[in-house]
């Protein structure tokens, strides 16, 4: 079953601007990780944020996590045509150390 | 090139057919697992392995197999194909799995269709 529910669905910005996605999740986790997958090519590992952290950044990625509410954001800052893509949050469980994935917002970003 | 290795590319089978889709990664990684994707359902995941020797059921593993003799190698088998079973497969390893802190490479993936 899914853990993490990502929101929006779909999301379209003109280039330059910010995107925010929101990630939810039902269970306690051990970190939550986002990955990006360009159409039809394998997943690529973006950020992974651990339980006791509250925020992260890397690049023009900022990622929260607030695990009192079991949500996460992703915060892309001046995006690029490149950006677009579908971006999936997974969850890692405290206990079963299974990742596991939701069903991804696609983000496409307007030249 | 370091990386996750996924073949073949694009297979086509028929229904009750046997096959083994292959994964093989060169980065010592201890922790290897296979997906499924599907449209509007993400990712699922099949079956995984923390070590050679030890395999484990994800939250899809009907109709397939899986085993790890060595830390490279994890193929999956698809025991009698089943138009269900259509679908991207995904092979993805990680440094390892009990401290959690690390993120996963994922092999390019395997387009199955069954007809």
């Amino acid at each position: 079953s899914q853990q993490g529910e990502e929101d929006p669905q779909a999301l379209s910005i003109q280039e330059g601007e910010n995107a925010t996605m929101n990630c939810s999740y039902k269970t306690s986790i051990n970190n939550l990780q986002w990955y990006r997958q360009n159409s039809g090519r394998g997943l690529v590992h973006l950020i992974l944020i651990r339980s006791n952290e509250r925020e992260k950044h890397s690049g023009r990625l900022r990622v929260t996590l607030d695990t009192s509410k079991k949500s996460s954001s992703l915060l892309i800052t001046a995006s690029r045509a490149a950006d677009t893509a579908s971006y999936f949050c997974a969850t890692m469980g405290g206990s079963n150390y299974k990742l596991t994935f939701g069903k991804g917002t696609l983000l496409t970003v307007n030249p | 090139n370091a990386g996750v290795t996924q073949t073949p590319k694009f297979q086509v089978l028929k229904t009750g057919q046997s096959m083994t889709l292959q994964c093989a990664q060169d980065m010592n990684h201890e922790y290897m697992s296979w997906y499924r994707q599907d449209p509007g359902m993400g990712l699922r995941l099949i079956h995984y392995s923390v070590g050679a020797g030890i395999t484990d059921q994800g939250e899809v593993p009907n109709g397939y197999n899986v085993s790890r003799s060595t830390t490279e190698d994890f193929p999956l088998r698809l025991l009698s194909a089943a138009p269900s079973q259509t679908s991207v497969y995904f092979c993805a390893s990680s440094l390892e799995h009990r401290l959690g802190g690390y993120g996963y490479t994922f092999g390019s993936g395997t387009r199955l269709t069954v007809v």
